[in-house]
């Protein structure tokens, strides 16, 4: 079956750490998407990539890094800068945009706790 | 600045009876919509999107929307509410002239179906 895969579903760490949220897609979509969802607030882009070994900061980058080595996967890294990093992050993904937005399609998400 | 205000943060309807989301958008030109659900702890699934054309749009699920230009409006709608539809919807826009496939999020809308 076609999807995106997360991992973990659950994840801890002690806050000063840096960890690494996966992502993966066997959709063959050209574009990738982080999001990090907080209660009442919608879901906010951290990062979004349209093409391999390139990257964009979305409206919250600030204290996470990403990277895109292959088209299948885009790992997004929260750094100990990320000052509340506490949050449920989803990862999408969409077929190229060309003159046109198309629909994105979700990861089940990774659920962070820092403490 | 493109925005999407989903006015009723909480709602309650009876098994059986109608629903109907409010979604409102501010956008200059013919946007692209979508709708998406989510269970608790879990990703997005897309339940419709509007790109042109006819102007109510049928999705999966038994949902439908209509895109009001007039009053930038894409209230989505169900005539007969199954328990199983207790989640948040989503109501997103897509900017048309970008090419960048970003798109902007509501803050969401959680449903409660009574028995």
């Amino acid at each position: 079956d076609g999807g995106i895969t997360q991992s973990p579903k659950y994840l801890f760490r002690k806050e000063g750490q840096n960890v690494t949220l996966s992502c993966e897609q066997n959709l063959n979509h050209d574009a990738m998407y982080w999001y990090r969802q907080d209660p009442g607030q919608g879901l906010r882009l951290i990062y979004y990539s349209q093409i391999v070994n390139d990257f964009q900061k979305g409206d919250i980058a600030e204290g996470y890094s990403v990277s895109r080595e292959k088209k299948e996967s885009f790992p997004l890294t929260v750094t100990s800068a990320q000052k509340n990093p506490t949050a449920f992050y989803l990862c999408a993904s969409s077929i190229t945009p060309t003159r046109r937005p198309y629909e994105q399609y979700f990861g089940p998400g990774t659920r962070l706790t820092v403490t | 600045a493109q925005s999407v205000t989903q006015p009723d943060i909480h709602i309650t309807v009876s098994e059986g009876a109608s629903l109907e989301l409010r979604c409102n958008y501010s956008y200059g030109a013919t946007p692209y919509l979508f709708w998406y659900v989510q269970s608790p702890g879990q990703g997005l699934q897309l339940l419709l999107k509007y790109f042109s054309g006819d102007t109510l749009v049928q999705g999966i699920k038994g949902f439908e929307a209509e895109f009001k230009r007039s009053q930038s409006s894409f209230n989505l709608r169900k005539p007969s509410v199954h328990w199983s539809d207790a989640a948040e919807y989503f109501c997103a826009v897509g900017p048309g002239s970008s090419n960048t496939g970003k798109l902007i999020f509501g803050q969401g809308t959680t449903l409660q179906v009574k028995p």
